[in-house]
């Protein structure tokens, strides 16, 4: 029953690395979208997508960069990791027709 | 800017009480969503509400949307502890998007 999976439950990269997120669905969805977590601050938008090769800036994009290569697979890139991207990362999909989407079981990432 | 404000942040309570967390967002949406995240898991949608005076329910657990009022519930009758959990609320459709914007969160404890 796997719908939305992430290539890492926990990382941890050193200072200056590039680091790479992977996110997969296999519903179909159109939209897929990058989260991070961190205590307090709630669910905070990095990037969203709505079509192959599309992508929209959300709220903090920030030190981050994104791919969008195929519907089913939404990248999350940090060109350069620093310690303040030390977070809970989140992958959701959602389908164009207003329907609750999905969510992966996250990505913690330790920036050292 | 969207903002999402849930409250309250926190919310201990004692089995078998009832309570209600609010959800107000600042610009004009019709889709408002409720999702569960349960401590180390990822976000499960509850609810999705897309239209004014839209009503869910699930077990103890009942959600409203009044789009003018640009304001969603969730009620909670008679807590049982499984209850516990953060329970986030969600906007999109904003500017013809679909950006999902979070609320911060509410964390629930039920005691009992």
């Amino acid at each position: 029953d796997v719908k939305v999976t992430q290539s890492s439950r926990y990382l941890v990269k050193r200072t200056g690395e590039k680091v790479f997120l992977e996110c997969v669905q296999d519903m179909d969805h159109e939209n897929m979208f990058w989260y991070r977590q961190d205590p307090g601050l709630g669910l905070r938008l990095i990037y969203f997508s709505y079509d192959v090769k599309m992508k929209e800036k959300g709220d903090i994009p920030e030190g981050y960069s994104v791919s969008r290569e195929k519907k089913e697979r939404f990248s999350l890139i940090l060109e350069s990791a620093s310690t303040n991207q030390t977070s809970m990362y989140l992958c959701a999909s959602t389908p164009l027709d207003g329907l609750a989407g999905y969510f992966g079981p996250g990505t913690r990432l330790t920036v050292l | 800017e969207l903002k999402v404000e849930q409250n309250p942040l926190f919310l201990s309570m004692q089995e078998g009480k009832n309570y209600t967390i609010y959800c107000n967002y600042s610009t004009t949406s019709d889709r408002l969503y409720w999702y569960r995240q349960d401590p180390g898991k990822s976000l499960e949608s509850l609810f999705v509400l897309l239209s004014n005076g839209a009503v869910k329910q699930e077990g103890r657990l009942m959600a409203s949307l009044d789009t003018k009022a640009r304001l969603s519930t969730l009620h909670i009758t008679a807590a049982v502890h499984d209850l516990s959990a953060t329970y986030f609320c969600a906007v999109d459709g904003i500017d013809n998007t679909d950006k999902l914007i979070f609320g911060t969160g509410t964390r629930l404890q039920v005691f009992p």
